[in-house]
Order: C-alpha cells, then sequence, then structure tokens
C-alpha cells in the first residue's frame, strides 16, 4: 500500500466531454505529479504542484489542467476530450529531496474515450 | 530534454534464472528510479539511486553515473516477479520523472 488513492478507477467519455480524476495523497506529501500512460508505452509527465501551486508541466496542452488541495488531494481536469486522451492516468506523491525522495504512485484511473 | 532507453522491451526467462534489465539516459540526472507495475497499472517504487549500489532482498539496482548507465538485477527469478519493470529518471527539478517504456518480464515455472 503506498497510502495514495485514485478515484474513479474506471471512466467512459465520449470525444468533446470534460473529465475529472482525483488523487488522495497522505498527509505531508507537498508535491504531487500526475502522468498519462499511453497502452505500452512509459508513463508522460503531464504537471506538478507544490503547496497548491503548478510548478512544472510536460508537453501537453491548456485543455489539461489541475488544482492541489491544502488536505493533500488534488484533480485533474481535463476539457474536450480527444480519443487519443485514452489512457492510464497515474498521480504520484513526493517526499523529501534528493537522496532522501520517495515517490509513491496511486493506482491509476483508466479513461476511454469514445 | 532527457531520453530514457531501456533494454531489453520482452524478456522471457525460467524460474531460478539470473536477470538483468538496463537502463540508459542521456543527460546528468539526480536520481534513477526503478519501479514495478504490474497488470491493472499499479506501481510500485523498487529503488531511487544517485549513486553506486542498492539491494533489497533478491533485487539488486547498480547505477554508474559517469556512463549515464543503470541495471536491476533479479537474482533466483520467481514467477511472481513477472511484471513490467520501469526506470525513470529526474533532474531534481519540478520536470517530473522522465519514463523509459518498461520491460515486460516473465518468468516461467
Amino acid at each position: 500500500e503506498t497510502g495514495v488513492t485514485q478515484s474513479p478507477t474506471h471512466l467512459i467519455k465520449t470525444r468533446g466531454q470534460q473529465v475529472t480524476l482525483r488523487c488522495s495523497s497522505q498527509s505531508g506529501h507537498n508535491t504531487v505529479s500526475w502522468y498519462q500512460q499511453a497502452l505500452g508505452q512509459g508513463p508522460q509527465f503531464i504537471f506538478q504542484y507544490y503547496r497548491e501551486e503548478e510548478n512544472g508541466r510536460g508537453n501537453f496542452p491548456p485543455r489539461f489542467s489541475g488544482l492541489q488541495f491544502p488536505n493533500y488531494s488534488s484533480e485533474l481536469n481535463v476539457n474536450a476530450l480527444e480519443l487519443d486522451d485514452s489512457a492510464l492516468y497515474l498521480c504520484a506523491s513526493r517526499t523529501g529531496q534528493g537522496p532522501q525522495e520517495t515517490q509513491y504512485f496511486g493506482p491509476g484511473t483508466r479513461l476511454l474515450v469514445l | 530534454k532527457n531520453e530514457v532507453e531501456q533494454s531489453p522491451q520482452n524478456l522471457t526467462a525460467q524460474e531460478g534464472e539470473f536477470i538483468t534489465i538496463n537502463c540508459s539516459y542521456s543527460v546528468g540526472i539526480s536520481a534513477l528510479h526503478w519501479l514495478q507495475q504490474h497488470p491493472g497499472g499499479g506501481i510500485v517504487s523498487l529503488f531511487m539511486l544517485s549513486s553506486g549500489k542498492k539491494k533489497h532482498g533478491r533485487l539488486i539496482a547498480t547505477i554508474n553515473i559517469q556512463e549515464k548507465h543503470s541495471s536491476l538485477h533479479i537474482t533466483a527469478s520467481h514467477p511472481r516477479d513477472s511484471a513490467v519493470y520501469i526506470c525513470a529518471a529526474t533532474t531534481g527539478g519540478a520536470d517530473g520523472l522522465t519514463f523509459g517504456k518498461g520491460t515486460h518480464l516473465i518468468i516461467q515455472p
């Protein structure tokens, strides 16, 4: 158990719709990152939040947005869904820095866009 | 931009065999992670390395910073080791992890 939970586990949407995915991490995990993993590929970095501010972003368009809340939960919002958004979405919280860094991954939300 | 390459992509071995999975990266990093992903998606962190070698049970991870290369070894492999093993590099900033594509390992009884 990593202490990181995600909801929902599975989701089916249609093209053009909007979706919100949720992640809850352990107390004290101030940094949370979101990743998109297409089938057969490694995860791709979407963005990172630290103390409720986005402080890093990968190569994803603005229709991918997020929020982080004081209770160590966070959201990934995707607007105007496209077929290629079908993937496993993972959140990961992080504690420590440098040699003491530890990453904790959630189980993921599998999104299918039809 | 950091590129992370893993080899092999797929590996099938017999129970008891010694397994090696390789990872190379293109730019300087602050740490490299080895992760295990089972069917269904859940990812478990196995090791985080910034230098040298770490061992946990039958798993050993090494990193050579000069050569930008890391290896994950599994001794006395067992069918329960079957999973996708992924290496991921970080520069320590706010760029998240850069992942390899993973190595799909199958250990046959």
